[in-house]
């Protein structure tokens, strides 16, 4: 069974510092995903990564894919209040095409 | 371009009633999917079609859920009847395959259902 851990699950952080956020997958996969949730409202997309090495940057958040150790992360460059939200990541079984989402990483960025 | 849309937005039910979610994705995606989604939780998914197809309905529980996808456009998912475990949020995400396999999922606002 296709299994997807993040950690942390929580993330309190203080404005202008750096942090990394962690989603390992236990089975082969062809892509990889990160989703924003803010309080409320739906899932939007992020990023897809889709081959070993792959890295995307967008604004202050950067995400990157080992397929070899099935680990992506998400790092957050100096970290502002409008970042606060909860990310998934998910990830596509290439043998079944079944998305499996993460349980999440709620950050909340402190001014 | 328009976004996947969904209704209701929010149902309140007594147990063992009768709901349903109606979803339309985005113009000519070809793929959808029907997703819950419980507090402080990730999406599971329920349901995927490719056009009117269901390809994947193994996390349905089908004693009480159901679905269909007539035309291969919008699409409804059922409970009935509901129980007090299935109140949650159902998301409706669509998708259609894009060179290089940067296929993504565009999510609706989902309907919050809550059973009581």
């Amino acid at each position: 069974e296709l299994k997807v851990e993040q950690n942390p699950l929580f993330l309190s952080m203080q404005e202008g510092k750096n942090y990394t956020i962690y989603c390992n997958y236990s089975t082969t996969s062809d892509r990889l995903y990160w989703y924003r949730q803010d309080p409320g409202k739906s899932l939007e997309s992020l990023f897809v990564l889709l081959s070993n090495g792959a890295v995307k940057q967008e604004g202050r958040l950067m995400a990157s894919l080992d397929t070899k150790a099935r680990l992506s992360t998400l790092h957050i460059t100096a970290a502002v209040h409008d970042l606060s939200a909860t990310y998934f990541c998910a990830v596509r079984d290439s043998g079944t095409y079944k998305y499996i989402f993460g349980t999440g990483t709620r950050l909340k960025v402190l001014a | 371009e328009a976004g996947v849309v969904q209704s209701p937005r929010y149902k309140i039910i007594e147990k063992k009633q009768p709901v349903a979610f109606w979803c339309n994705p985005i113009s000519g995606h070809n793929t959808l999917y029907w997703y819950r989604q419980n507090l402080g939780q990730g999406p599971e998914l329920l349901i995927r079609y490719e056009n009117e197809e269901a390809v994947d309905d193994s996390q349905l529980p089908k004693d009480r859920f159901s679905a269909e996808r007539l035309k291969g456009v919008d699409s409804t998912l059922k409970i009935q009847p509901a129980e007090l475990g299935d109140s949650a949020v159902y998301l409706c995400a669509s998708s259609y395959p894009l060179r290089g396999s940067q296929e993504t999922q565009y999510f609706g606002p989902g309907t919050r259902l809550l059973v009581l």
